[in-house]
This record gives structure tokens, sequence and C-alpha cells, in this order.
């Protein structure tokens, strides 16, 4: 099947510890964004990358990190600094960042705290 | 700075009803697009039309219209003869060109459509 896969569905972080959340695409897109939504709200932008091995900070960066060694893959890393992460976090590709085509998404991973 | 506003955060109606999302943006970039998402309870996101600033002709799809007015910064949504189907969370978002063509979305819309 085509499009993205988003890794695990649920997940729980126990104090203390950080998690990392799955995001694979085979659409061949350049661009991949990381948006976090709580409830009632809408979606804010945590990280993304335009190419392979390179990311930049969105609106909500603090205490995530992300790493962008494959084309196909944009894993993000729920830090212990981030004090608040229980929310559910969806990933997105583009074909190419500069363009203003549509974004696809992935099914989202609901991220709790223990 | 861009923004977007949508106002009514629930929407509640029986199938068959027509029902309208309002959607306001803030931009001071001329250039710019806007785009509509529905959120079913899968939690994907799925795309479903896309216009840009210097193209005010509104569209229809299908049981869906799109009312786009660049005077009011509006970009207004209309599902025409609900079904239960149409059950979901909407979202609006804009694009512009001078911020890097990342989406700012709005806060969403639920909409409930009751047999």
């Amino acid at each position: 099947d085509g499009g993205i896969t988003q890794s695990p569905k649920y997940l729980f972080r126990k104090e203390g510890q950080n998690v990392t959340l799955s995001c694979e695409q085979n659409l061949n897109h350049d661009a991949m964004y990381w948006y976090r939504q709580d409830p009632g709200q809408g979606l804010r932008l945590i990280y993304y990358s335009q190419i392979v091995n390179d990311f930049q900070k969105g609106d909500i960066a603090e205490g995530y990190s992300v790493s962008r060694e494959k084309k196909e893959s944009f894993p993000l890393t729920v830090t212990s600094a981030q004090k608040n992460p229980t929310a559910f976090y969806l990933c997105a590709t583009k074909a190419a960042a500069s363009t203003n085509e549509k974004l696809f998404f992935g099914s989202g991973t609901q991220l709790s705290v223990l | 700075a861009q923004k977007v506003t949508q106002a009514q955060t629930e929407i509640s109606v029986v199938e068959k009803e027509d029902v309208t999302l309002d959607c306001v943006y803030e931009t001071r970039d001329t250039t710019y697009y806007l785009f509509w998402y529905k959120q079913p309870p899968s939690g994907e996101l799925v795309f479903l039309i896309r216009r840009n600033s210097f193209d005010e002709q509104n569209e229809i799809s299908g049981r869906y219209s799109w009312n786009f007015q660049k005077s009011t910064s509006s970009f207004n949504f209309t599902i025409t003869a609900s079904q239960v189907v149409d059950s979901a969370v909407y979202f609006c978002a804009l694009s512009v060109k001078a911020a890097g063509n990342k989406l700012t979305f709005g806060g969403g819309t639920r909409v409930l459509v009751k047999p």
C-alpha cells in the first residue's frame, strides 16, 4: 500500500522517559512534517524537514527532537523535557516543501502519560 | 504572522440538513492558498479542497461547496443534505509563500450528523 505509516497507534510514556514515534512514507516525497493536536484544538507544527539530512523547528519544538537520515523516515522523539506530552501526533508529507500542494497525513499516534 | 479562526467549535444537525462551516483568515501577504481538510474518527486528515488567493471563483463538488471572499477574508464550506458519514472534524488551513508554504490550521469544527 502506498502512503504514510505511523506507529505505534497508541503509546504510553512514564515520567522522565524519552519515547520515539515512527513515521515512514513510500510516496517519494521530499518534505515531511510533525504536528501536534490537542483536544478541541488545531494542529501545531513541531518540526519539519524539506530534504534528507535537514530539518527545522516549527512553532512548538521545545521538548522534541527529530532526525532525517533517510528520505522515507522522519522519527519524532518526545523527550523528558516535554512536560505536557499527552496529545495526538500526526505526521504529514508533501512532494516538495517549496510548493503549495496538499499535505498527505498518516493516521496518527496517541501519546499518553502514565 | 498568519492566523486562521474557526469560530464554531461544534455543530450538530439532523441528517439531510445543510451545514455551513465558517473560516476567517489573516495574512498580510497577497499570495496564499487556503485548504479544507476532514478528520474522521480514524484520525487521518483527508484533503478536500485547495484555493489560491487569485481565484475567487466558488466551487461545488457533489454535496460540498466553498465560498471564498477576499473582501471579508473568509473561506466558508457548506455540506448540502448532510449524511451521517459527514460526521468529522473539519479544519481550515492557510499556506503563505512568504512563510515557506507551511500550513497554519484553524482550531477545527466538529460536525455531528444525527440520523
